[in-house]
């Protein structure tokens, strides 16, 4: 299984919700990515967790708020966010994040904010 | 400061040979990408280079030259299904990915 899959597909939003987006692998990697991608731009780093724990964190917005339940699963919960926030939420895994050299990304989840 | 650059957009014609460039200024270099993205999908990985030289991969080739922070993705006969963007990524001294802009494909009958 070389896959990691992202749910919602799609997700619309207003500024007073609460919700998550879910990723999930079972390639037994250790490292797991939220990016952000707007329009004709390249994706944009949010957080990285290694073995769990969260190793970087981008200066994202607290808006933004990363869980990883276990080592196949990383939540994103969104509150409170802005129209500008509207993008591809994209997750993606590598074997471990300095020595891997290979990220696998999910199919993202397109967000709209109303 | 961190800076890749690559084309914003290129055109060739369907059956023929294309190359992207992507120059680099980074701090350190441990590595760099190439990530194939077709509108509206995730990227998908297409080569790794750390060492001079070219990888090649079937139709697909990608060439380093780390004196020169250059590395450009060679694409042999082109097929319409190629039409997409190409992004270059170093990754830094801190093992950071730094994304290019990518550089859109664009396929021509």
């Amino acid at each position: 299984d070389t896959e990691v899959t992202q749910t919602p597909k799609h997700l619309v939003m207003g500024m007073t919700n609460k919700k998550s987006l879910k990723c999930e692998q079972h390639m037994g990697h250790r490292a797991m990515y939220w990016y952000k991608q707007k329009a004709k731009k390249p994706p944009e780093l949010m957080f990285v967790y290694s073995y769990e724990k969260l190793s970087i964190n981008e200066s994202v917005p607290s808006r933004f708020s990363p869980e990883c339940p276990n080592s196949s699963l990383l939540n994103l919960h969104l509150h409170a966010l802005q129209p500008e926030d509207s993008a591809l939420y994209l997750c993606a895994s590598s074997q471990e994040d300095y020595n891997s050299y290979e990220q696998y990304f999910g199919p993202g989840t397109r967000l709209t904010v109303t | 400061g961190q800076n890749i650059d690559q084309p914003t957009e290129m055109t060739a014609t369907e059956g023929a040979i294309v190359q992207i460039n992507c120059t680099y200024q980074t701090s350190g270099f441990n590595g760099l990408f190439w990530y194939q993205q077709h509108a509206g999908e995730a990227p998908t990985f297409l080569s790794y280079n750390v060492l001079d030289g070219l990888e090649e991969k079937g139709r697909f080739s990608s060439f380093l030259s780390r004196s020169k922070g250059y590395s450009y993705l060679l694409l042999k006969e082109l097929q319409m299904k190629d039409s997409a963007s190409y992004l270059c990524a170093v990754r830094d001294s801190n093992y950071q990915l730094i994304w290019g802009a990518g550089t859109k494909l664009i396929i021509k009958p």
